[in-house]
């Protein structure tokens, strides 16, 4: 299963709010994840089973969809927000991830 | 504090073999999925492969790229995840990653990441 984000960059500014799309080349009911990557720093799970939001995580970050289409929503953009996001599925093997889009706090 | 830690990473030569361990603490490992992940310079998140819990007799899944150079496997008594991986090559330069699968299709858990070097 592949899956594809869009865009691969964005650039924002403090406050503002972004959506990320993922979208899979077959159906992965929710079995949806993604994760905040900052360089020489482990991946950090954001959001889980495609909406719900991993404890700890601030609230401004949402996610939705299922089957193909998938969003993750970030509100009031922050400057630590400044990071490159992955989805990943889990609906069976091999387990891959979307090839990234970079976000820029401008 | 609920956490991994990874080991064992440096520089290897090509055609040698490299051990990583991922040292669990503050759960117990072999009751979880556990998976390892790398991510080589300027690219995005691979995953490598996962050893099922204890329940599930550890079996293992792996990713076609790596697949008959990798092994999988646990030390229960060390709580402890590791990756055995063959006739490295240059193209296995990466950040090598554990992480503890949260029973829902997503990753919680991950390792700071242990740097390997295939160079001659």
């Amino acid at each position: 299963i592949q899956l594809t984000q869009s865009p691969s960059f964005l650039s924002a500014s403090v406050g503002d709010t972004v959506t990320v799309t993922c979208r899979a080349s077959q159906a992965v009911n929710n079995y949806l994840g993604w994760y905040q990557k900052k360089p020489g720093r482990a991946p950090e799970l954001l959001i889980y089973a495609a909406s719900t939001l991993q404890s700890g995580v601030p609230s401004r970050f949402s996610g939705s969809g299922f089957g193909t289409e998938f969003t993750l929503t970030i509100s009031s953009l922050q400057p630590g927000d400044s990071a490159t996001y992955y989805c990943q599925h889990l609906k069976g093997y091999p387990i891959t991830f979307g090839q990234g889009t970079r976000l820029e706090i401008k | 504090d609920v956490q991994l830690v990874e080991s064992g990473g440096g520089l290897v030569q090509p055609g040698a073999s490299l051990r990583l361990t991922c040292a669990a603490s503050g759960f117990t490992s072999i009751d979880h999925y556990m998976d390892w992940f790398r991510q080589a310079p300027g690219k995005g998140l691979e995953w490598l492969g996962r050893s099922r819990n204890k329940g599930e007799r550890y079996s293992t899944e792996y990713a076609a790229s790596v697949n008959g150079r990798v092994t999988i496997s646990r030390g229960e008594y060390r709580n402890s995840l590791y990756l055995l991986m063959n006739n490295v090559k240059s193209e296995d330069t990466a950040v090598y990653f554990c992480a503890k699968d949260n029973g829902h299709w997503a990753f919680d858990i991950w390792g700071q990441g242990t740097l390997v070097t295939v160079s001659s």
